[in-house]
């Protein structure tokens, strides 16, 4: 069965440590996998995505096959980082595509 | 000028009674989703329109019934509200099959007592 999980609830770091947001995937077949977040009292919205290979506020998120992984990182974190983080998986195509979310990771950035 | 919006923000209601949360989105896109964010943050998609027509229906009580007038429309309404309807529901608009491009709503906040 298709499944995304985020192990961590909570990550809680100071300002200026690294970031890392687990996410772990099962799929069969080639995953697309993106990354979203929900800042405190805003809509959500979508972070980066792992065919664009971009970093986005400093976060990059690098797909291991071998790992079935897509975690979200950042070297130095940042107070304006604090907010909800979603993993999610694309299952199936087209008109029937959907997302698949994690469970979603609170990251506090403490100042 | 908000791309999608929710209708009401709030509502809390009581057991049993019969509600509608509207959806508008003003980005010309054809397809659009309901989702449902649970007490512990799990978001799971509800169902999804393309051009009015009903594409995604997941395992969802036949008590929520969505309802498209037209494209840039979609209403979830839900009968006989149970406590475990509680949560926040999010609606998102995307062009064609693009749903990774979603662009989601504020969210509505339910609340069943």
């Amino acid at each position: 069965a298709q499944r995304v999980t985020q192990p961590e609830k909570l990550l809680s770091v100071f300002k200026g440590a690294p970031v890392e947001l687990k996410c772990n995937y099962s799929y069969s077949g080639s995953p697309e996998l993106f990354w979203y977040v929900q800042y405190s009292r805003q809509r959500l919205q979508l972070l980066l995505r792992h065919i664009s290979r971009e970093s986005i506020k400093g976060f990059t998120a690098d797909l291991n096959k071998g790992e079935t992984s897509f975690h979200l990182k950042k070297p130095f974190a940042q107070e304006e980082d604090s907010a909800m983080y979603y993993c999610a998986l694309m299952r199936g195509s087209g008109n029937t595509g959907k997302l698949i979310f994690g469970q979603g990771t609170t990251l506090q950035v403490k100042p | 000028d908000t791309a999608v919006s929710q209708t009401p923000k709030y509502l809390v209601t009581q057991m049993g009674n019969d509600k509608s949360i509207k959806c508008e989105q003003n980005l010309g896109h054809d397809t659009m989703y309901w989702y449902k964010q649970d007490s512990k943050k799990f978001l799971k998609i509800m169902f999804s329109y393309n051009n009015k027509e009903l594409i995604i229906n997941e395992t969802v009580p036949n008590r929520f019934s969505p309802k498209s007038p037209d494209k840039a429309h979609l209403n979830l309404h839900i009968n006989s509200l149970e406590l475990g309807d509680s949560a926040v529901y999010f609606c998102a608009s995307s062009q064609g099959p693009s749903p990774e491009t979603q662009y989601f709503g504020p969210g509505t906040r339910l609340l069943v007592l």
